[in-house]
């Protein structure tokens, strides 16, 4: 399998303030990243996808300006959830791609839980 | 659209005997994967198993195998001997082959082992 890190593995903060999550790909370059999110006893739903070096896209109903996305290396890639509310409080995990290749392979960060006060 | 679909919210299975959790998919697209995570307590995410439109005979890894029956779009996932630690939350999930190559997740079975 390959080696994802995200950190913070939790968070907690107070209304209003922002907080960026960081992935990375610690054994294998990721040209294409994935963030999910999973509320509580429910499935995980994309948010965006981004390729290095460009904007992300967004899923539909999801805020770009919310929740930016940077993707700056491929090794690398934060999602910064801005002004946060506590409707905002979920499970986050990333998912980088190796490549085109890799069609038969997925794998995911162990994921930031964010507690939004 | 893709669509997965997973009608099983919980199942029980007793340890060492076998358990099949099912997955229906819905797509138009001639290439896909389907794929199956084990979600524990903790949250990561945990690939078991991955199946091609195009591969002739069904997975297996280890004590996983995947009933694929392309006709009848469905991706069961069969998992033998049941320990204790395969209690969790098990996804499946699908992804088209180009574009841009995101998973669509069903909504997940949670699976109970008991002793």
């Amino acid at each position: 399998g390959a080696v994802v890190s995200q950190h913070p593995s939790w968070v907690i903060c107070k209304s209003g303030t922002s907080v960026k999550i960081e992935c990375r790909s610690l054994d294998f370059q990721a040209t294409t990243m994935f963030w999910y999110r999973q509320f509580p006893k429910q499935s995980l739903m994309l948010m965006a996808t981004s390729n290095e070096g460009s904007k992300a896209t967004y899923e539909q109903g999801v805020e770009k300006d919310k929740f930016l996305i940077n993707h700056a290396s491929l090794t690398l890639s934060t999602l910064t959830v801005t002004s946060a509310h506590p409707e905002d409080s979920s499970f986050y995990i990333c998912s980088p791609k190796k490549g085109s290749n890799s069609y038969n392979e997925q794998f995911f960060g162990p994921g930031t839980r964010l507690t939004v006060l | 659209a893709q669509k997965i679909t997973q009608t099983q919210p919980g199942m029980f299975v007793q340890e060492k005997e076998a358990v099949t959790l099912d997955c229906t998919y819905d797509t138009s697209d001639q290439s896909y994967g389907l794929f199956w995570y084990k979600q524990p307590s903790s949250g990561e995410m945990i690939f078991l198993i991955y199946q091609g439109s195009y591969d002739e005979q069904n997975a297996t890894e280890g004590r996983y195998s995947l009933n694929f029956q392309k006709a009848r779009k469905s991706a069961n996932l069969v998992i033998s001997a049941s320990q204790l630690g395969d209690s969790a939350m098990y996804f499946c999930a699908m992804r088209a082959q180009g574009g841009s190559e995101k998973l669509v997740f069903g909504k997940g079975t949670k699976l109970t082992v008991n002793p």
